[in-house]
């Protein structure tokens, strides 16, 4: 959905590097959303957020931070990358809660070596 | 948690055949969506569906909350309908807890 922009949409970098994945969005939503996924399962949540001031954890935070600049923008940060955190990253918006409608970005595979 | 199994991993059809994909849970759910993911990796939500059944053109889902289950019906399928079909479930948080999925591989 080109209203959901991630950047950068492939991404290889070594362990320990600090690495930012950055989504934009269009739709004029409230709520975005970044998940995890890795081969052969489905999408695990690590952070959510309702608006620019409320920044939720959700079921694998650990390793990885946000940053809600702006209701169009939420980015994740992994600030000492490791190789298990190799994985297929999406991000999501929503005008009402996780439980409804979800538009997904295009991901962006990160690989750390 | 809530444990979620979907089942059968992997299914093969001829177009225009009939399906029935199936998600079983481990405790009461007051959440369920049903998602596909194409060949290319875009994700889409089909249903949100946590009791009840919908229907959405060649797609239906019907979701028995009290024996634990939700079904995914896709009729006549077609080529585009190939791919990776997701259930996720929460017992009311608004964190979703992910089957593993279903990959669907419809031959013309």
């Amino acid at each position: 959905d080109a209203d959901v922009t991630q950047t950068p949409r492939n991404r290889i970098t070594k362990t320990g590097k600090r690495i930012m994945l950055e989504c934009s969005q269009t739709k004029g939503h409230d709520r975005m959303y970044w998940y995890r996924q890795d081969p052969g399962l489905g999408l695990r949540l690590i952070y959510y957020s309702f608006d620019v001031k409320d920044i939720n954890k959700g079921e694998i935070s650990d390793g990885y931070s946000v940053s809600r600049q702006a209701q169009a923008k939420f980015s994740l940060s992994l600030e000492s990358a490791i190789p298990n955190q190799t994985a297929l990253y999406f991000c999501a918006t929503s005008d009402r809660g996780v439980w409804h409608t979800q538009y997904f970005g295009p991901g962006t595979r990160l690989t750390v070596l | 948690g809530i444990q979620v199994e979907q089942s059968p991993p992997d299914l093969i059809l001829q177009e225009g055949a009939n399906s029935t994909l199936r998600c079983n849970f481990s405790d009461s759910v007051n959440n369920l969506q049903w998602f596909h993911q194409n060949p290319w990796g875009q994700l889409i939500n089909l249903f949100y569906i946590p009791s009840g059944t919908k229907q959405n053109g060649r797609l239906s889902a019907t979701t028995v909350a009290t024996e634990r289950y939700s079904l995914l019906y896709i009729s006549s399928s077609q080529t585009t309908d190939s791919g990776v079909y997701f259930c996720a479930v929460s017992g009311g948080s608004y964190i979703p807890t992910f089957g593993r999925g279903t990959s669907l591989i419809v031959h013309p």
